[in-house]
């Protein structure tokens, strides 16, 4: 069983819907949480950061945690076809100092 | 947020000759970095932690004496693909801590990424 495990997609939604990413865990002692988006042949950019179960919003994004069920959720509102990328879910230990362990990564296409 | 910059951005090559890539955090400074490899549609793999001052420290699997590192300032960490073979071929990514001073050094941020193809 992967430590982490993400849906590689690809989902395809059209302009303005609410796009639901998840990854599911398997080691409880993941303390450290975060979503990264990869457009192609980039590097992945941070978008949400968090440590602790709940909701946490940044602007058309909200990142869910659930340690109880080993479940990290991001959601993107009004979706815009710039939001057409990869993200990948990552997590990390409270002693593991960035050394982080990546879903496989979902394909978003949000079309006009 | 802090910037790392990498480069080349995409590298071709001969079969048997090595390649560098640079990895440098410009407006911080990063004692460890960290160095990824991604095959097409897959995730990021953990290749090596780079460490100023001191051995890389490498990944189970990964040949260190095909992959070099060197981590000699605090900005800059390089990778050295020695003797390339086209299995070597891959997309790989640097990444970095943030900076202590702005409390921003439990995230990592990355690279644009170099893109190597072996011919």
């Amino acid at each position: 069983q992967k430590e982490v495990e993400q849906d590689p997609g690809p989902l395809s939604v059209p302009e303005g819907a609410i796009v639901s990413l998840n990854c599911t865990y398997s080691n409880s002692a993941f303390q450290y949480f975060m979503w990264y988006r990869q457009y192609s042949r980039k590097g992945p950019e941070l978008l949400m950061y968090t440590y602790s179960s709940g909701n946490k919003e940044d602007g058309r994004f909200t990142a869910q945690v659930d340690k109880s069920s080993k479940y990290i959720s991001l959601f993107i509102r009004d979706s815009q076809p710039s939001d057409s990328a990869t993200y990948l879910c990552a997590e990390r230990f409270s002693g593991g100092y960035n050394k982080l362990i990546f879903g496989a990564g979902t394909r978003l296409a949000v079309h006009p | 947020g802090a910037v790392v910059s990498q480069h080349p951005s995409w590298v071709i090559c001969k079969s048997g000759t090595s390649v560098k890539i640079e990895c440098r955090s410009l407006d911080f400074q990063a004692t460890t970095m960290f160095w990824y490899r991604q095959f097409p549609k897959q995730s990021l793999m953990l290749m090596a932690t780079s460490n100023e001052g001191s051995k890389a420290t490498y990944e189970q699997g990964v040949e260190k004496d095909k992959f070099l590192i060197n981590h000699a300032s605090l900005t800059l960490s390089t990778l050295t693909v020695t003797s390339a073979h086209p299995e070597d071929s891959s997309f790989y990514i640097c990444s970095a801590p943030g900076d202590l001073k702005t409390a921003t050094n439990e995230k990592l941020f990355f690279g644009s990424g170099t893109q190597l193809s072996v011919l």
